[in-house]
């Protein structure tokens, strides 16, 4: 089956570094990826939408120069948390979605982000 | 704007028992689809079941199946004889379904979710 992978599983940072989450469709090319952030036992919050090639598509109320995102080629996109500080502690998610697979994301296991 | 509502935060059910969970959305589309995720403790999603709207015949996957009842925009999921392995949180989530090259990216809408705990 579709695999999504998502590096690094979890991460340390201090307050005002960067951090950069990169997801990956091992076994198909995604021509979309989607971001989510999930609280402690709530839902999934749909961040952004990005194509490989273009722009990332940003949901209303999400920062777009605080969580860059790039989807620089059909099997890899990346999330950049800039200047990262506490209230960003969460854990992101990565969907893809191939061109055979248009009903149905493929979900990566998720980033664990930690602000210190 | 579609909504998915799951009212039903928490269940429990016995090991080997059935339990139903619940889920409501709100829509004008006629054609779309529905899904059950799965996210175990280990927080990675898992696809349960879909169901796609234009079809009357009700998903069914080995112990998962869905009682999808379109005018009512109910999909409820049945989980019949419940294992440990399903103590989880399980989503709804919903799907307009428009044109490949529509340039719609397809969101899914989710519901907040209903924790199942499995007992022995």
């Amino acid at each position: 089956g579709a695999v999504v992978s998502q590096h690094p599983s979890w991460v340390i940072c201090k307050s005002g570094t960067s951090v950069k989450i990169e997801c990956r469709s091992l076994d198909f090319q995604a021509t979309t990826m989607f971001w989510y952030r999930q609280f402690p036992k709530q839902s999934l919050m749909l961040m952004a939408t990005s194509n490989e090639g273009s722009k990332a598509t940003y949901e209303q109320g999400v920062e777009k120069d605080k969580f860059l995102i790039n989807h620089a080629s059909l099997t890899l996109s990346t999330l950049t948390v800039t200047s990262a500080h506490p209230e960003d502690s969460s854990f992101y998610i990565c969907s893809a979605r191939g061109v055979s697979g248009v009903n149905e994301q493929f979900f990566g296991p998720g980033t664990r982000l930690t602000v210190l | 704007a579609q909504t998915v509502t799951q009212s039903q935060p928490e269940m429990s059910v016995q090991e080997a028992e059935t339990v139903t969970l619940s889920c409501t959305y709100d829509t004008s589309e006629n054609n779309y689809y529905l899904f059950w995720y799965k996210q175990p403790p280990s927080r990675q999603m898992i696809l349960v079941i879909r169901q796609e709207a234009y079809k009357q015949q009700n998903a069914t996957e080995n112990r998962f199946s869905v009682n999808f009842q379109k005018a009512a925009k109910s999909f409820s999921l049945k989980i019949s004889d419940s294992q440990l392995g399903d103590t989880a949180m399980y989503f709804c989530a919903f799907m307009k379904h428009e044109a490949l090259n529509a340039g719609n990216n397809r969101k899914l809408i989710w519901g907040l979710g209903t924790s199942l705990a499995v007992n022995p």
